[in-house]
């Protein structure tokens, strides 16, 4: 079985200092690997994924991470954080073996980040 | 514009009363998921259907129940079996289910919250 640890529940970070969000995985084979953001109250966006190719992926709103097979890590950076990257964040991952299965993903336990000034 | 509608967005329950929370979506997508999610413990699958008229238990499915009459509409109902009711569910939907689709992107609509009173 596949499962998902977020080092800690809660980062906080200056405006424009660095964001550096942990996401380990455990799974039998290299998964596919997200990362979601959500805003208070609200539903849970997109902001990357590895299928693929480059270990290194580019998401929205200057976010990044990437794949480390060796690590079994897909950690998420951003190099200088802004007031409104304040949210949480989860880490997911779903099973590339899967057949017929749909794509059920499991998720971390979430990372709330707060920016300050 | 293309989505996923939950309502109600608060919901009040009785003990021992169902209730039913909506979910639709105009995205033409084959895949619906219900999740739930508490503070700490991350997201976690209720059910979810890959196709009209099939669905599949997820992780936490006792004391739900779902249909899928309509590619578009997924709703879930939270039975008066389900002792712990009160949680931000939230709806999601991917392309497509069956082999190799668990890299495609799951897009969650803004969520619902159950208090019980």
């Amino acid at each position: 079985a596949q499962s998902v640890t977020q080092l800690g529940s809660h980062v906080s970070v200056s405006e424009g200092a660095l964001v550096l969000l942990r996401c380990n995985y455990s799974s039998s084979v290299p998964p596919y690997l997200f990362w979601y953001v959500q805003y208070p109250n609200q539903g849970l966006q997109l902001l990357l994924k590895y299928t693929t190719g480059a270990t290194l992926v580019k998401g929205i709103n200057g976010f990044e991470a990437e794949f480390k097979k060796s690590e079994t890590s897909f950690h998420l950076t951003k190099p200088s954080a802004h007031m409104s990257d304040a949210a949480e964040y989860f880490c997911a991952v779903s099973d590339r073996g899967v057949t017929g299965g749909g794509n059920k993903l499991t998720f971390g336990t979430g990372t709330q980040l707060k920016v300050e000034l | 514009d293309g989505g996923i509608t939950q309502s109600p967005k608060y919901l009040f329950r009785k003990e021992g009363q169902n209730v039913t929370l909506s979910c639709e979506q105009n995205l033409n997508h084959d895949a619906m998921y219900w999740y739930r999610q508490d503070p700490g413990q991350g997201l976690r699958l209720i059910y979810y259907s890959q196709i009209v008229n099939d669905f599949q238990k997820g992780d936490i499915a006792e004391g739900y129940s779902v249909s899928r009459e309509k590619k578009e509409s997924f709703p879930l109902t939270v039975t008066s079996a389900q002792k712990n009711p009160t949680a931000f569910y939230l709806c999601a939907s991917s392309i497509r289910a069956g082999p190799q689709s668990s890299g495609n992107t799951i897009y969650f609509g803004e969520g619902s919250w159950l208090t019980v009173v």
